[in-house]
């Protein structure tokens, strides 16, 4: 199974500054035809996960455009620019090049 | 609007069965895979099965393989998973998706006592 690695583990950040999530697998995620399948989910307290980016970089509909992925191969980035009150929860990254489908142990953001 | 909604999900014991269902709506069903993510108490979250668009191709992780079978009825809108030989350690809140996770339902609670 393609292990996800995720840093930190705990991000305590200050309103308005930026944030940024590692995540490394144990493998490529390049998939055959030619796409990266690495995603970005958010769970807030209380609620389902909400995927927030998926191949890499691309930002699914609704997401803030603070929200950024970068990333190639085995290394990848979860980036916000600016993180809001509403940024608080639990950040995963997801590989869904392989199966089973894999999640990182998550990063828990705090505002300071 | 695009949803998904969970049911089937609560307390049974150890060595039980259980059936989850998952209704979807706003979306053509048919057109998409569709999968079991589950989240056991303060954890993190893991894929248990999937399966594609016509129902022929099933893919479950290893913990999970010969207990649990994953189905969908397309003319209902449905997903199904069909829990066998629960075990504690399946206690976790059951989430269907859509694809790579574009879409989760709200969840369902599966509690096995030993």
């Amino acid at each position: 199974d393609v292990v996800m690695t995720q840093s930190p583990l705990s991000l305590p950040v200050t309103l308005g500054q930026p944030a940024s999530i590692s995540c490394r697998s144990s493998q490529s995620l390049l998939y055959s035809d030619g796409n990266t399948y690495l995603n970005w989910f958010q769970q807030r307290p209380g609620q389902s996960p909400r995927r927030l980016i998926y191949k890499v970089s691309d930002r699914d509909s609704g997401v803030p455009d603070r929200f950024s992925g970068s990333g190639s191969g085995t290394d990848f980035t979860l980036k916000i620019s600016r993180v809001e009150a509403e940024d608080v929860g639990v950040y995963y990254c997801m590989q869904a090049t392989q199966w089973p489908h894999t999640f990182g142990q998550g990063t828990k953001l705090e505002i300071k | 609007e695009v949803q998904l909604v969970e049911s089937g999900g609560g307390l049974v014991q150890r060595g039980g069965s259980l059936r989850l269902s998952c209704t979807a709506s706003g979306f053509t069903f048919s057109n998409y895979w569709l999968g079991w993510v589950r989240q056991a108490p303060g954890k993190g979250l893991e894929w248990v099965a999937k399966i594609n668009q016509d129902g022929s191709e099933e893919y479950y992780v290893d913990s999970v393989k010969g207990r649990f079978t994953i189905s969908r009825d397309n003319a209902k809108n449905s997903l199904y998973l069909q829990m066998e030989s629960l075990r504690a350690e399946d206690t976790a809140m059951f989430y269907c998706a859509r694809g790579g996770g574009a879409i989760w339902g709200q969840g369902t609670l599966v509690t096995v006592s030993s």
